[in-house]
């Protein structure tokens, strides 16, 4: 079975661009995070669906972050405008449902925000 | 809220030592606890999860302790090897939520 699919691996992007991540999950889960890892800050969540449906937004994130799933079976990221703040590693994850924790990792997308 | 502390951040071991990683969480309601696998390059894989307190889980080569009275976590990987070399992080829930407060990671590395 395919794992989590993260597109593009490597991001460039110069101040107040719009930049959008993609992700797949593995077939048949029902919960999807998106996470931001950076060294300081270590591993933040961004965002989390079940079945779909958005559970968590990110508090904090909210302002210039924005996660969709249009269909179980791809989700996207979008920063608008980024900031070089916002340069990290974004990380895709799904579960299937009732797996609490059990996460299934994506290899990530790092973004450089120049 | 829930707090994870873990240490050391780094660690550097030779092939066939032991290397043990804590993590110390502050909440009571914490409930079920896990280790990831972080390897360059790559997102983190899940090494174990528990939930019974004092319970010892063994995984290949490595030992997982979780001690509920004292709100501490270990991993403890009996005799490292290269491909053990890695960033390791643990991770708690509060009761049984689906949000993972992770700790800062330690950086293992193993010298063959």
């Amino acid at each position: 079975d395919a794992g989590v699919t993260q597109t593009p691996r490597h991001e460039v992007a110069e101040k107040g661009q719009t930049i959008i991540l993609k992700c797949e999950p593995v077939s048949g889960h029902n919960d999807l995070f998106w996470y931001r890892q950076t060294k300081i800050q270590g591993l933040e969540l961004l965002s989390y669906f079940r079945s779909k449906s958005l559970m968590e937004d990110g508090g904090a994130f909210k302002d210039r972050f924005k996660a969709e799933m249009l269909n179980s079976s791809f989700s996207t990221l979008k920063i608008q405008p980024t900031e070089p703040k916002d340069s990290a590693v974004y990380l895709c994850a799904s579960s299937p449902q009732g797996f609490t924790g059990q996460l299934y990792f994506g290899e990530g997308s790092k973004l450089t925000v120049l | 809220g829930e707090q994870v502390e873990q240490r050391p951040p780094h660690l550097s071991v030779r092939e066939g030592d032991s290397a043990v990683i804590i993590c110390t969480y502050t909440d009571p309601n914490s409930y079920y606890f896990f280790w990831y696998k972080q390897e360059p390059g790559a997102g983190l894989q899940l090494l174990m999860k528990v939930f019974s307190s004092t319970e010892i889980n063994e995984g290949q080569g490595f030992t997982v302790l979780l001690n509920k009275k004292d709100k501490q976590l270990s991993l403890n990987l009996t005799a490292a090897h290269p491909g053990d070399s890695a960033v390791y992080f643990c991770a708690v829930t509060i009761n049984m939520g689906y949000k993972l407060t992770f700790g800062t990671g330690t950086s293992l590395l193993v010298d063959p």
